[in-house]
């Protein structure tokens, strides 16, 4: 069946280092790939979206690529800032035939230190 | 913008006892869902729902209830609680009209039970 993993947490960086946090995916049919990001005390907000191989999906410096050959969608900011700490997730929409469900990954979290 | 709301946004019960989660949408969506979230185990659907009057079993339904009577709300039903349902309750929304959108969230609710 469909599923997301990604990589444990937590992660801890100093600010200004990159980052990458790794996520895969398992999809019988052609998915779209969404990285969600929760700050503390909040819900999740989409933060970027990729939808057909490929793809690059950005915002606010973030970055992830949408490769089939590997199946991934790893996340990627050059340059990390205290602001960044929150919990990502990595999460997928089936094909065309079941994308009324929503799966995500168990989640990353971030600690950027000063 | 309203979005999604969910209320109520904090809760204590005692086990045994009953409670209803209320999740509305002002996006005119046909999928809804209901996730909890607890540590280390990322987001786990517990029902979903395909539009007004349909729901269906998500990976941890044991303990919960749904009701989707109007399109706009969608009800998350506790009977008798029990501390293993201690856990942060997120819903989403989703339109049906692209494969490609990605799901909107509350702010969620924190629920103990004691």
């Amino acid at each position: 069946g469909d599923s997301v993993t990604q990589m444990e947490g937590p992660v801890t960086l100093s600010e200004e280092a990159f980052l990458t946090i790794n996520c895969t995916y398992t999809a019988t049919g052609y998915p779209s790939l969404f990285w969600y990001v929760q700050y503390p005390g909040e819900g999740l907000q989409l933060l970027l979206k990729a939808t057909k191989a490929d793809d690059k999906g950005s915002n606010k410096g973030f970055e992830a690529t949408y490769r089939k050959e590997t199946t991934s969608f790893h996340l990627e900011k050059g340059s990390v800032q205290v602001s960044d700490s929150a919990v990502y997730f990595c999460a997928l929409s089936p094909g065309r035939y079941n994308f009324n469900k929503f799966y995500f990954g168990s989640g990353t979290k971030l600690n950027v230190k000063p | 913008n309203a979005g999604v709301t969910q209320t109520p946004k904090f809760r204590v019960l005692k086990t045994g006892q009953s409670m209803t989660l209320l999740c509305a949408q002002d996006m005119n969506h046909e999928y809804m869902y209901w996730y909890r979230q607890d540590p280390g185990m990322g987001l786990r659907l517990i029902h979903y729902s395909v539009g007004e009057g349909t729901t269906a079993k998500g990976e941890v339904p044991d303990g919960y209830n749904v009701s989707r009577l109007k399109k706009q709300n969608f009800l998350l039903g506790l009977e008798s609680a029990a501390p293993s349902q201690t856990s942060v309750y997120f819903c989403a929304s989703r339109t049906s009209a692209d494969m490609n959108t990605e799901a909107f969230f509350g702010q969620g609710t924190r629920l103990t039970v004691v």
